[in-house]
């Protein structure tokens, strides 16, 4: 089944540590995104990336970073420079069509937690 | 800048109907909706388009005003698998920048 697949589901993160989180789809999708979700509010987008090797900064992406290096992975590394990162974290792919936005599918998330 | 939906929260008895509202500041070239339920992640729901195209899901639908930046979700008879939070999204720019609404947590109570 295709699909997308975050891990790990909980990290932990202790202070002025890096941390990876890891996003893998193979739907075939050329985009890609990250997004932040705090308890009881909507999503705000850190990154997206159209192609491989190209990304573009959300809303809030200080603190963050990413890469494109394959068209299925889009690793998200949350920097000791985040100094608010406990947040649910989630991964979306898309289709990239001529005519119409297509919609965004989600992997499962990430909660990541300060230790 | 962040889309701003209303009401912010609603209850709702089984086979009660409901409006949800997405506005923007931004115009809109066209709109998502999503819905979230607690813990999981959002699940796509609909696309709409420009020109005030009305799509259907079951019996949910929504609209969108290119005009009035806004566009709304009508959920008619409403069942319990209803429960959820909601999520308008919105593409504007050049570039396929997305951004998510406040939010609209829906509870259909029996």
């Amino acid at each position: 089944d295709g699909g997308i697949t975050q891990s790990p589901k909980y990290l932990f993160r202790k202070e002025g540590q890096n941390v990876t989180l890891s996003c893998e789809q193979n739907l075939n999708h050329d985009a890609m995104y990250w997004y932040r979700q705090d308890p009881g509010q909507g999503l705000r987008l850190i990154y997206y990336s159209q192609i491989v090797n190209d990304f573009q900064k959300g809303d809030i992406a200080e603190g963050y970073s990413v890469s494109r290096e394959k068209k299925e992975s889009f690793p998200l590394t949350v920097t000791s420079a985040q100094k608010n990162p406990t947040a649910f974290y989630l991964c979306a792919s898309s289709d990239l069509a001529q005519t119409s936005w297509q919609p965004q599918h989600f992997g499962d998330g990430t909660r990541l937690s300060i230790l | 800048q962040q889309p701003v939906q209303s009401p912010q929260a609603v209850i709702l008895r089984e086979g009660e109907d409901a409006v949800i509202n997405c506005s923007s500041s931004k115009a809109l070239y066209s709109v998502h909706w999503y819905r979230q339920k607690h813990g999981e992640a959002p699940v796509f729901l609909m696309i709409l388009l420009k020109g005030g195209e009305q799509k259907g899901h079951d019996k949910i639908s929504a609209s969108f005003n290119e005009k009035k930046q806004q566009s709304s979700l009508y959920l008619t008879a409403s069942q319990l698998s209803y429960s959820g939070t909601y999520f308008c999204c919105l593409l504007s720019g050049g570039y396929q920048k997305v951004t998510f609404g406040t939010g609209t947590k829906l509870q259909v109570i029996p």
